[in-house]
């Protein structure tokens, strides 16, 4: 139990385009989610919290029109990151909160943008 | 702010060696505390957890970390390595002292078991 998916597992873009990532807990229901960014080589930075039916919470530092967050179900959390940059290249992990208030991360999606 | 420093980004063993990944923390609340694994090009796995109680807590793999307050310290341990340990590890205390909130995440270690 205590699944959470992300799709794609990969994503290869152009610069300029948008890209949608998505986070679903398989077997449980999740109020909150979390989306991470990891850098090669570096540990996990949190971008922002995504509630159930409400506007996520942004870091400081994270622009909200670039990476546009939407968690319409409680299975279901969705990162779009708007006019892709290589700079926006990165592996981004997200995470559930299920039972006993453990977080399950989903397995990661990377996105290069050429 | 809570913060997370691991000590050592790479630690090196070999096979049956005993394992010592430090972590110390830093919380202005009690705080919640844990270790997650990472295979290349996967996502974290939660090895083990501290939230109250017993200090000494027992995860997957054989793994186990103690919590000492006094030392600020939740270093992971195993006392045989094996090749399938070889991974990244990250040390991570949950943001304002509560499970299920945002975690701050130390820099890891890289683990290395040699046969």
């Amino acid at each position: 139990g205590a699944v959470v998916s992300q799709h794609p597992s990969w994503v290869i873009c152009k610069s300029g385009t948008s890209v949608k990532i998505e986070c679903r807990s398989l077997d449980f229901q999740a109020t909150t989610m979390f989306w991470y960014r990891q850098f090669p080589k570096q540990s996990l930075m949190l971008m922002a919290t995504s509630n159930e039916g409400s506007k996520a919470t942004y870091e400081q530092g994270v622009e909200k029109d670039k990476f546009l967050i939407n968690h319409a179900s409680l299975t279901l959390s969705t990162l779009t990151v708007t006019s892709a940059h290589p700079e926006d290249s990165s592996f981004y992990i997200c995470s559930a909160v299920g039972n006993q208030e453990t977080q399950y991360f989903g397995p990661g999606t990377r996105l290069l943008v050429l | 702010a809570q913060s997370v420093t691991q000590l050592g980004s790479h630690v090196s063993v070999s096979e049956g060696a005993l394992v010592l990944l430090r972590c110390n923390y830093s919380s202005s609340v009690p705080p919640y505390l844990f270790w997650y694994v990472q295979y290349p090009n996967q996502g974290l796995q939660l090895l083990l957890k501290y939230t109250t109680g017993a200090t000494l807590v027992k995860g997957i793999n054989g793994f186990e970390a103690e919590f000492k307050k006094s030392e600020t310290s939740f270093h992971l341990t195993k006392p045989s390595a094996h090749m399938s340990d070889a991974a990244e590890y990250f040390c991570a205390v949950s943001d304002y002292g509560q499970a299920g909130t945002a975690l701050i995440f130390g820099k890891g270690t890289t683990l290395s078991v040699s046969s």
